[in-house]
């Protein structure tokens, strides 16, 4: 099964608003990574949170991560229509280093 | 940030020819670069680890003989569909660590397979 699962699948909201998804996972990790995903394009990374840490902001991205829960969400604050995407996590496998997990992902559009 | 390429950006053939997609580091050298496919609507699953200089590895349920990846130079790998069907359509994505053992990786744009 995948590593990540996420929710909501869909998020549809207004520019302005805050967009929150969320994620987890099933074993242990490292760290964990959010991208974003245009349609039809590739991934960009979002911002990175380790382990240790708690909560990690980037712009108008704040990440939390509760390793005691296995779950993380992914808060876009303020929201505009360029920010409509899909929002993936990813965990790193510990079988093997630099292969990702994928959560299924959340498809977010923002309307103007 | 580093930039990964991809080539072409979508193909479209018949049924039974192959199909070869380039994944390039442009700006970095890449010793390890990763495939993955991702069906429309759906998350990216991991298709093979590529090593430059060796043979690459497969996950799970994906046929070696089928994906056929050359890690030609620390900034070239290739996969290749060999004898394509329909249902290898979708889309493809590499990936390339900056570094060895680093955490973040850099994707390439992604390259859109149609079968017919």
């Amino acid at each position: 099964s995948q590593q990540g699962e996420e929710d909501p699948q869909a998020l549809s909201i207004q520019e302005g608003e805050n967009a929150t998804m969320n994620c987890s996972y099933k074993t242990s990790i490292n760290n964990l990574q959010w991208y974003r995903q245009n349609s039809g394009r590739g991934l960009v990374h979002l911002i990175l949170i380790r382990s240790n840490e708690r909560e990690k902001h980037s712009g108008r991205l704040r990440v939390t991560l509760d390793t005691s829960k296995k779950s993380s969400s992914l808060l876009i604050t303020a929201s505009r229509a360029a920010d409509t995407a899909s929002y993936f996590c990813a965990t790193h496998r510990t079988d093997s280093w630099g292969k990702l997990q994928f959560g299924a992902g959340t498809q977010v559009v923002v309307t103007p | 940030g580093a930039v990964v390429s991809q080539h072409p950006s979508w193909v479209i053939c018949k049924s039974g020819t192959s199909v070869k997609i380039e994944c390039r580091s442009l700006d970095f050298q890449a010793t390890t670069m990763f495939w993955y496919r991702q069906f429309p609507k759906q998350s990216l699953m991991l298709m093979a680890t590529s090593n430059e200089g060796s043979k690459a590895t497969y996950e799970q349920g994906v046929e070696k003989d089928k994906f056929l990846i050359n890690h030609a130079s620390l900034t070239l790998s290739t996969l290749t569909v060999t004898s394509a069907h329909p249902e290898d359509s979708s889309f493809y994505i590499c990936s390339a660590p900056l570094e060895l053992f680093t955490d973040t990786q850099y994707f390439g744009p992604g390259t859109r397979l149609t079968v017919l």
